[in-house]
């Protein structure tokens, strides 16, 4: 079966610039989804379809998929970054979506 | 504004049954495919399943198939999820989701409820 791959944990200083990888099989081939949850709360979305923001989303977020490797990256990193981002995908050949096991960003 | 409010949660013994309900407004529900996705405490993200706007598709995640039956009410604007053989690997926020696109599943989610916690506890 599938399996998205994601770093336990990623930190990074205020004002720079955190990336936060999923890994998979041909990831390329497919759409990623990226979800952001505070704790205590609903997870949100913040990049559709490998690259787009939803409305409200800052430009500082930002998607990329390619080869085995999709990406989530936040520049500017401010404090109220710091929570647990997820990737999703839509598995068509199982007809599952499958989430990564979650990064948890620490802003230092 | 889109809401999704979840309810029917509690503490059940093993074994039984129980059955969630996702009450949404604010937008046209027969339209959008719709979720449940549970975490258990301190874990992460774990799909259950989906129904298609129609509800004539549904999948489920290999931990529940066969336990657990997805409908919805488009009359009622309300989403269901059937919870029967309950075990305590059950224990989770379970938290509805809308589809992000319109007469389609296996995109991505772009509006969650704030979920209803289910404890599976003797």
């Amino acid at each position: 079966s599938y399996v998205l791959t994601q770093p336990p944990s990623v930190s990074v200083a205020p004002g720079q610039t955190a990336r936060i990888t999923c890994g998979g099989n041909n990831i390329g081939s497919k759409s990623v989804h990226w979800y952001q949850q505070r704790p205590g709360q609903a997870p949100v979305l913040v990049v559709h379809d490998d690259s787009d923001r939803p409305s409200g989303i800052p430009e500082r977020f930002s998607g990329s998929n390619s080869g085995n490797t999709a990406a989530l990256t936040i520049s500017r990193v401010e404090a109220g970054d710091e929570a647990d981002y997820y990737c999703q995908v839509w598995d068509s050949s199982s007809d599952h979506v499958l989430f990564g096991g979650g990064t948890k960003l620490t802003v230092l | 504004q889109v809401q999704l409010v979840e309810s029917g949660g509690g503490v059940v013994q093993p074994g039984r049954s129980l059955r969630l309900s996702c009450a949404a407004s604010g937008f046209t529900f027969r339209s959008y495919g719709m979720h449940w996705v549970r975490q258990a405490p301190g874990k992460g993200l774990e799909w259950v399943a989906v129904i298609s706007y129609d509800g004539i598709k549904k999948y489920y995640a290999d931990s529940v198939k066969g336990r657990f039956t997805i409908s919805r009410d488009n009359s009622k604007n309300t989403l269901y999820l059937q919870m029967n053989s309950l075990r305590a690997e059950d224990t989770a926020v379970y938290y509805c989701a809308k589809e992000g696109v319109w007469y389609s599943y296996g995109n991505s989610f772009d509006y969650w409820g704030q979920g209803t916690l289910v404890t599976v506890s003797s």
